[in-house]
């Protein structure tokens, strides 16, 4: 079975500017969490969807966005992109919406913002 | 508000020893913990988890505690190698569905 994919693996952007972020799950998964990780602050939850309903939120300004697909593709979007958006974002796959199950995440996508 | 502090931050030992990473956390009312290893500028690779209503779990050399009273889990891995090296991070489903509240990792370097 195919892993968890994330396209592009690098993004280069200038502030002002947005961005998508797109994540396939394993095949069956419905539910698709997305992290912003950083030196800082470590790994912070964004927000996750299950059955392409946004379930849960994280403390994150209205500039991050996400959507699911009926197929449990996501996309993550942010807007007027600011240099704190400088981070790895990867996002995570699981078969329920529980909280039960082992998460599995992808190699993530590479942001910078100049 | 859950919180995940994991000790120590970093660890250096000889190839061949067994070592325990230590993590804890503040609220008990948790669905399941997970351990995952990070190496440099990748994603995270799954190695255990383990439900709330278990008290551990193997996989190989590895092997992770739960005890929820205390609020604490260990992973210890047994004759470590070269190729144990990396980032261990773990994390708790705390307060609703998927969300993973993560410790800030222990960084392990195997050294020859």
């Amino acid at each position: 079975k195919a892993g968890v994919t994330q396209t592009p693996r690098y993004l280069i952007k200038t502030r002002g500017q947005q961005v998508t972020l797109s994540c396939s799950p394993i095949s069956g998964h419905r539910s698709v969490s997305w992290y912003q990780q950083t030196p800082g602050q470590g790994l912070q939850f964004l927000f996750e969807y299950f059955s392409e309903t946004q379930r849960n939120k994280g403390n994150f300004p209205g500039r991050f966005s996400g959507r699911q697909f009926s197929n449990s593709r996501s996309e993550m979007n942010v807007s007027t992109l600011e240099l704190g958006d400088s981070a790895l974002y990867l996002c995570a796959s699981s078969f329920s919406g529980s909280g039960g199950d082992t998460q599995y995440f992808g190699p993530g996508t590479r942001l910078t913002v100049l | 508000k859950q919180e995940v502090t994991q000790i120590p931050a970093a660890l250096s030992v000889p190839e061949g020893e067994n070592l325990v990473l230590n993590c804890s956390f503040t609220d008990s009312a948790i669905y399941n913990l997970q351990w995952f290893r990070q190496d440099p500028g990748k994603g995270l690779t799954s190695l255990l988890l383990i439900q709330s209503s278990q008290r551990e779990q193997t996989s190989g050399r590895l092997n992770a505690s739960l005890d929820k009273s205390s609020g604490r889990s260990t992973l210890y891995i047994a004759a470590s190698q070269p190729g144990d090296s990396a980032t261990y991070l773990c994390a708790c489903v705390s307060g609703g569905y998927n969300k993973l509240i993560f410790g800030a990792g222990t960084r392990l370097a195997v050294h020859p």
